[in-house]
């Protein structure tokens, strides 16, 4: 079956950085999104990363490892409104994106 | 750009009725669009995916004959919950793609929050 892991939630201080962790196996890749969902809001895309390495974006961040099954999700410098959910999702060989159950970050002043 | 709309935001009915929810594409021409349903504390869950011109695809568990699915127009997709139950009380959310599937960015609605009583 297909898997994505990732954990159920986080708790980061405002001005921190943290690291989400997305663990995955699929039926074939091509490619892996972040997206940030606030309480009661559609998610925003965050990140798309197909090949490995580092992808760098403002305060965020996200980094793959195709032989490992492997990404995550920095956040730098963190502010009150990162606080969300953050889900990730792997497009598998049939282009379907397979959801993860998504991390709920809470950030502390 | 890549602006999706969904109507109505919110919705509250009875239960045994139906309620029909609008997804637009508002600059942009999607080929493809995804309705989702998403649970309190649960992630996204894909009902079905539709192509414009064609029947959609629904996913395993999905009934087609509850949540029909018109996807009319390059711009217009909608669903409408038949015969309405409490259970169905939910987050509905569309996103739409436009050109082929590989890669591309799912552009999301802001989700329509369904209350059956």
């Amino acid at each position: 079956g297909q898997n994505i892991d990732q954990p159920t939630e986080m708790t980061a201080t405002e001005g921190a950085i943290v690291q989400i962790n997305c663990t995955y196996q699929t039926s074939g890749f091509n490619g892996l999104f972040w997206y940030q969902q606030h309480a009661g809001e559609a998610p925003t895309f965050l990140s798309y990363n197909v090949l490995d390495g580092l992808e760098e974006k403002g305060r965020f961040s996200s980094f793959l490892s195709r032989s490992k099954g492997y990404s995550y999700l920095l956040l730098k410098e963190l502010q009150m409104k990162d606080s969300a959910s953050y889900l990730c999702a792997v497009l598998d060989s049939n282009y379907q994106l397979i959801w993860g159950a998504g991390t709920k970050l809470i950030i502390k002043p | 750009g890549a602006v999706v709309s969904q109507h109505p935001s919110w919705v509250i009915c009875k239960s045994g009725t139906s309620v029909k929810i609008e997804c637009r594409s508002l600059d942009f021409q999607a080929t493809t669009m995804f309705w989702y349903r998403q649970f309190p504390k649960q992630s996204l869950m894909l009902m079905a995916t539709s192509n414009e011109g064609s029947k959609a695809t629904y996913e395993q568990g999905v009934e087609k004959d509850k949540f029909l699915i018109n996807h009319a127009s390059l711009t217009l997709s909608t669903l409408t919950v038949t015969s309405a139950h409490p259970e169905d009380s939910s987050f509905y959310i569309c996103s739409a793609t436009s050109g082929r599937p590989s890669y591309n960015e799912q552009f999301f609605g802001p989700g329509t929050r369904l209350t059956v009583l």
